[in-house]
């Protein structure tokens, strides 16, 4: 069965340090793997997807993810924070690779950024 | 308009009571997805439409939860007898199609079960 992990319900960095957001999947057939975001006040919104092309994703607001196979993770990252990236951040494993599009997200993980 | 728009955006309600929660789609998307988000919990799938078929419900808890969308277009999520459970923020998400996982989600309709 698909499932997703999300190491660290809260994660805080200091504005300009590496933001680095961890995800664990597992998944019996090729995944295809996302991150949203959701800022206070919001819906989510997608950050980027991973659907077995390229294995580093580059997504919006300088945000990037690395699928690595033989670690089963999807890690996100951002070389500097900025204080507008303090929000809610969701890894999702897709159903079925990508069938059906409903997706299986992980508890979230809270990003807090000190100026 | 531009994005999903959900109403109501709150609803307290009392235990056993009927409650109805509404979802109106990006235009021309044809995939529309129910959510359910519980305190410190990620989202959790409910049911998804292709059109106005429900294409997958594997996710509804039980047969107090049901949802149509008979235009293909707006969507109802409705509970009868509601229980303190099933209190939660519930997520309308759309997209052009199903199978991108590319979801356009709205803000969500919190309900209170007292």
């Amino acid at each position: 069965a698909q499932s997703v992990t999300q190491l660290g319900s809260h994660v805080s960095v200091s504005e300009g340090a590496l933001v680095l957001l961890r995800c664990n999947y597992s998944s019996s057939v090729p995944p295809y793997l996302f991150w949203y975001v959701q800022y206070p006040n919001q819906g989510l919104q997608l950050l980027l997807k991973y659907t077995s092309a390229a294995t580093l994703v580059k997504g919006i607001n300088g945000f990037e993810a690395e699928f690595k196979k033989s670690e089963t993770s999807f890690h996100l990252t951002k070389p500097s924070a900025h204080m507008s990236d303090a929000a809610e951040y969701f890894c999702a494993v897709s159903f079925y690779g990508g069938s059906q599009g409903n997706l299986i997200f992980g508890k979230g993980t809270k990003l807090s950024v000190k100026p | 308009g531009a994005g999903v728009s959900q109403t109501p955006s709150n609803k307290v309600t009392e235990k056993g009571k009927y409650v109805e929660l509404r979802c109106d789609p990006i235009s021309g998307h044809t995939a529309l997805y129910w959510y359910r988000q519980s305190l410190g919990q990620g989202p959790e799938f409910l049911i998804y439409f292709q059109g106005t078929g429900a294409a997958d419900d594997s996710g509804l808890p039980n047969d107090r939860f049901f949802a149509v969308r008979p235009e293909g277009s707006v969507s109802t999520l409705k509970i009868q007898r509601t229980e303190r459970g099933d209190s939660a923020v519930y997520l309308c998400a759309s997209s052009r199609r199903g199978g991108t996982g590319e979801l356009f989600f709205g803000e969500g309709s919190r309900l209170t079960v007292l």
